[in-house]
């Protein structure tokens, strides 16, 4: 058991342009959420899945931004047509079910800068 | 809705002093509560969690906290702070599968 992994730890990228970051979970773990945090801020809910199943989306996540997780393994989020708002560390967690009695696990984060 | 709210956005405290970190929760229903510690351009590590278990929870690192239901608080403590412990600590409830944190509290340690 390797914890969560998230790549790449670091992205810089021009405004207008499409990212993608992959999150693997701990591997037994059937549950994946994706989190925003801006600086000097708590993480925010974007979305989670069970297994390959999107079951909640924040309203933060906008039209521009999409999560899969196609075999219920790994996930990715993709944003197209970066905004200098979208600069955040992008974290992902995983639990087994019911995550609030074991615990969420996160990764060490996807930190993003739209220049 | 269930939120928590930190008090205190930075703490300084002396090596060896205690360490207080205040939470308070808003709840409708029983909460499940839990402390993350942030190192720098790192993740969150769990420190401990409330799950309507015992009301004092022990975690790591010397952290302990305790449930009281009648002040709707969750303070982090530990007796003696180490410079390890310096660090952006979270408070954060569970709403079905989703954790709403607060704002955070930095904790410097002074030698």
């Amino acid at each position: 058991d390797t914890g969560v992994s998230q790549d790449p730890r670091h992205k810089i990228t021009k405004r207008g342009q499409n990212v993608t970051f992959r999150c693997d979970p701990i591997s037994e773990h059937n549950r994946l959420y994706w989190y925003r945090q801006t600086l000097g801020q708590g993480p925010e809910f974007l979305t989670y899945f069970q297994n390959e199943a999107q079951l909640e989306k924040s309203r933060l996540l906008s039209d521009r931004f999409s999560a899969e997780r196609p075999k219920g393994s790994f996930s990715t989020l993709e944003i197209q047509r970066t905004e200098q708002g979208d600069s955040a560390m992008y974290l992902c967690a995983s639990s087994q079910d019911r995550g609030m009695d074991y615990g969420y696990t996160f990764g060490s984060g996807t930190r993003l800068t739209v220049v | 809705a269930q939120s928590v709210t930190q008090l205190g956005s930075h703490v300084s405290v002396s090596e060896g002093a205690l360490v207080l970190l205040r939470c308070n929760y808003s709840s409708s229903v029983p909460p499940y509560l839990f402390w993350y510690v942030q190192y720098p351009n790192q993740g969150l590590q769990l420190l401990l969690k409330y799950t309507s278990a015992a009301t004092l929870v022990k975690g790591i690192n010397g952290f302990e906290a305790e449930f009281k239901k009648s002040e709707t608080s969750f303070h982090l403590t530990k007796p003696s702070a180490h410079m390890s412990d310096a660090a952006e600590y979270f408070c954060a409830v569970s709403r079905g599968s989703r954790l709403t944190f607060g704002e955070g509290t930095q904790l410097t340690v002074n030698p």
